[in-house]
């Protein structure tokens, strides 16, 4: 079974710095794609960025970029800048064709001002 | 364009009480999913829809636990009789087939406690 892994319950960072969340996960898939999600206290989860397994270039979108390396089965997200707004639960998820997603169990980002 | 839609976004009830929620997908997505997520951990997955057929509810606990997706269009998930342990954030997300990476948009959910 696929699991996702996040070793960091909670992380904290200042305002304007740059924070890495650690993601890994468990496949013997090829051919899969991996989402970070974002959760503020209001419960909806929002897509901050996405990967396709295939691809080797890195995702970027905006201040959020992703480290993915495949044969460590790592994907790392990385705020820069962070911002007051960036406060949430992050989850990582790992998805194969098939539509199943798996989420890991979170990491609280804190930013402080 | 409107999101999910989920109602009602809280409900309390007494232990062996039947409760049920409702949640309206995207206009035009024809997949639909319930989740379950517990307090500090991430959504695991109860059932999905290809349209109004349910494709996967291998995590559905059936002796309580009921959806439905009439028409293909809006969804209920109910439990009868609820307990203790059905506490938690209950989440739809609907997608589309042709859309980028099958992407999932989620509702806000509905917080049940269970007393």
């Amino acid at each position: 079974a696929q699991t996702v892994t996040q070793s960091q319950p909670e992380m904290s960072v200042q305002e304007a710095e740059t924070v890495t969340l650690s993601c890994t996960y468990d496949t013997s898939e090829s051919d899969y794609y991996l989402f970070w999600y974002k959760q503020p206290p209001s419960r909806q989860m929002i897509l901050v960025i996405r990967q396709e397994a295939y691809k080797q270039q890195n995702a970027t979108e905006n201040r959020f970029s992703v480290n993915f390396q495949k044969a460590a089965k790592s994907f790392s997200l990385k705020i820069s800048d962070s911002q007051l707004g960036d406060a949430a639960m992050y989850f990582c998820a790992y998805r194969r064709r098939n539509n199943d997603m798996r989420f890991g169990a979170g990491t609280r980002l804190t930013v402080k001002p | 364009e409107a999101g999910v839609v989920q109602s009602p976004r809280y409900k309390i009830i007494e232990k062996k009480q039947p409760v049920a929620f409702w949640c309206n997908p995207i206009s035009g997505h024809n997949t639909l999913y319930w989740y379950r997520q517990n307090l500090g951990q991430g959504p695991e997955l109860l059932i999905r829809y290809e349209n109004e057929e349910a494709v996967d509810d291998s995590q559905l606990p059936k002796d309580r636990f009921s959806a439905e997706r009439l028409k293909g269009v809006d969804s209920t998930l109910k439990i009868q009789p609820a307990e203790l342990g059905d506490s938690a954030v209950y989440l739809c997300a609907s997608s589309f087939a042709g859309g980028p990476l099958y992407e999932q948009f989620f509702g806000p959910g509905t917080r049940l406690t269970v007393l």
